[in-house]
């Protein structure tokens, strides 16, 4: 299995800051037959179900603002809100879909400092 | 637009079996796979297994075979998950979620979610 890890667990950003989440897997998910990294990140806000936000690692899914913004490749990778916004207060999750089982990170908490 | 909308809460003692219900709209059901993700309390999220729209062909993740089953009826566009043998640790949030429709595992809608709840 490829395990994910994410930090920091929590992470409290002033209005407007930029936020950077980190997460790793434990196997590389960049394939070699087409050079991309099958990485994925999650938004989910207070009492919803999750929301895709970037796929291939820094591909923006349609109607993501363009504040969010991933890089990283093989092992590494991460996920940044340029311009946090009241609106942005949630769990973050990585989650690779190199192989079965997907698993997800254990998520990042961003809040308002 | 794309909705999926999941059955109600439901409460079951240990045991006992739960069957959760998803349906699809907004888009051709037989042409993707559904997915079925739990969460539960203050945790993270937890890939069980997903199931072919079109064939009915499924793929588990190890740890709930043998207890967790997926079906589809496609001519009513739902998806079922059915968990034999609830334990405490089943209750969760369960969320059914729709793959992308150029087929690698990447789940774009999601469902509102069934909280399924384990007690005696």
């Amino acid at each position: 299995d490829i395990v994910m890890t994410q930090s920091p667990d929590s992470l409290a950003v002033s209005l407007g800051e930029r936020a950077t989440i980190n997460c790793k897997s434990s196997r590389s998910v960049l394939s070699s037959s087409n050079n991309m990294n099958y990485l994925a990140w999650y938004q989910q806000r207070p009492g919803q179900p999750p929301k895709l936000l970037l796929y291939w690692a820094s591909t923006r899914e349609s109607g993501v603002p363009e504040r969010f913004s991933g890089s990283g490749s093989g092992t590494d990778f991460t996920l940044t809100i340029s311009s946090l916004q009241a609106e942005d207060v949630a769990v973050y999750y990585c989650q690779q879909y190199y192989s079965t089982p997907l698993l997800f990170g254990p998520g990042t908490k961003v809040h308002i400092k | 637009q794309v909705q999926l909308v999941q059955s109600g809460a439901e409460v079951r003692k240990p045991g006992a079996s739960v069957k959760v219900s998803c349906k699809a709209s907004g888009y051709t059901f037989t042409s993707v796979a559904l997915h079925w993700v739990r969460q539960a309390p203050g945790q993270s999220l937890e890939w069980m297994g997903w199931i072919n729209g079109g064939n009915g062909d499924t793929k588990m993740s190890q740890k709930f075979r043998g207890r967790v089953t997926i079906t589809r009826d496609s001519s009513a566009s739902t998806a079922y998950l059915e968990v034999s043998s609830l334990t405490f640790e089943d209750t969760a949030v369960y969320y059914c979620a729709r793959n992308v429709e150029w087929a690698f595992p990447i789940l774009d809608y999601w469902g509102q979610g069934t909280l399924v709840t384990v007690s005696s």
